[in-house]
């Protein structure tokens, strides 16, 4: 257990649909990060919050839209997905974007698309 | 920018250290260097961080040489619950330290 949560662990979605994945924590930090890892791949950052601000937005397709709405939560928002985008997508938390940062991640919400 | 490399992957057998070293030839001079341990469809797990010379912990201890082009993780006495991918992480030497993972160094502990 990390202190950080993510909901679903599994999630099977159509390409017509729509779906959220939550990213929660209590841990009092103030960075919060999106990341995708497919098969065998290495992580991909796509975005960073900080202070609930988007510091960054590595070039993600708009079909993915976060959204913090405070320092402890985290949504991913999905719709009209590919099936490319299939992956593990990972949250993670850290008490800010510093250099010497531990980063806390959540066990990850399996996606498929169909 | 950083830029780290470290071996695809690395054989082992239970009971013998390893040891895994991380190039960072551009590392800055206020880059800190972290690893990371993931295990199948689970996210990253923080092991270590240094900046210099040696750290310790229960885990694992880091080496750093003077010129800290390069970093070596050390697993003494390994086990086959070690069998994971070990990411090497440098910061982007700007202000703004993000999150970056190579393609990490795939450990296989052998029985």
């Amino acid at each position: 257990e990390t202190g950080v949560t993510q909901t679903p662990r599994h999630l099977v979605m159509g390409m017509t649909n729509k779906k959220s994945l939550k990213c929660e924590q209590h841990l009092g930090h103030n960075a919060m990060y999106w990341y995708k890892q497919s098969a065998k791949k290495p992580l991909e950052l796509m975005f960073v919050y900080n202070f609930k601000e988007q510091t960054e937005n590595n070039s993600v397709p708009s079909r993915f839209s976060p959204e913090c709405p405070n320092s402890s939560h985290l949504f991913l928002h999905l719709h009209t997905l590919q099936p490319e985008d299939s992956a593990l997508y990972l949250c993670a938390s850290s008490q800010d974007t510093g250099m010497n940062t531990e980063a806390f991640f959540g066990q990850g919400t399996r996606l498929t698309v169909v | 920018l950083a830029k780290t490399t470290q071996p695809i992957s690395m054989d082992s057998y239970e009971g013998q250290e390893v040891n895994i070293t991380c190039s960072h030839n551009n590392i800055a001079t206020n880059d800190y260097i972290t690893w990371y341990q993931q295990f199948p469809s689970q996210g990253p797990r923080f092991i270590i961080q240094g900046y210099k010379t040696k750290v310790t912990n229960e885990v694992a201890s880091l080496f750093i040489p003077a010129d800290r082009k390069s970093s070596t993780l050390s697993l003494p006495r390994v086990s086959l619950s070690d069998t994971a991918v070990y990411y090497c992480l440098v910061g982007e030497g700007d202000s703004s330290y993000k999150l970056i993972f190579g393609s990490g160094t795939r450990l296989l502990v052998r029985p």
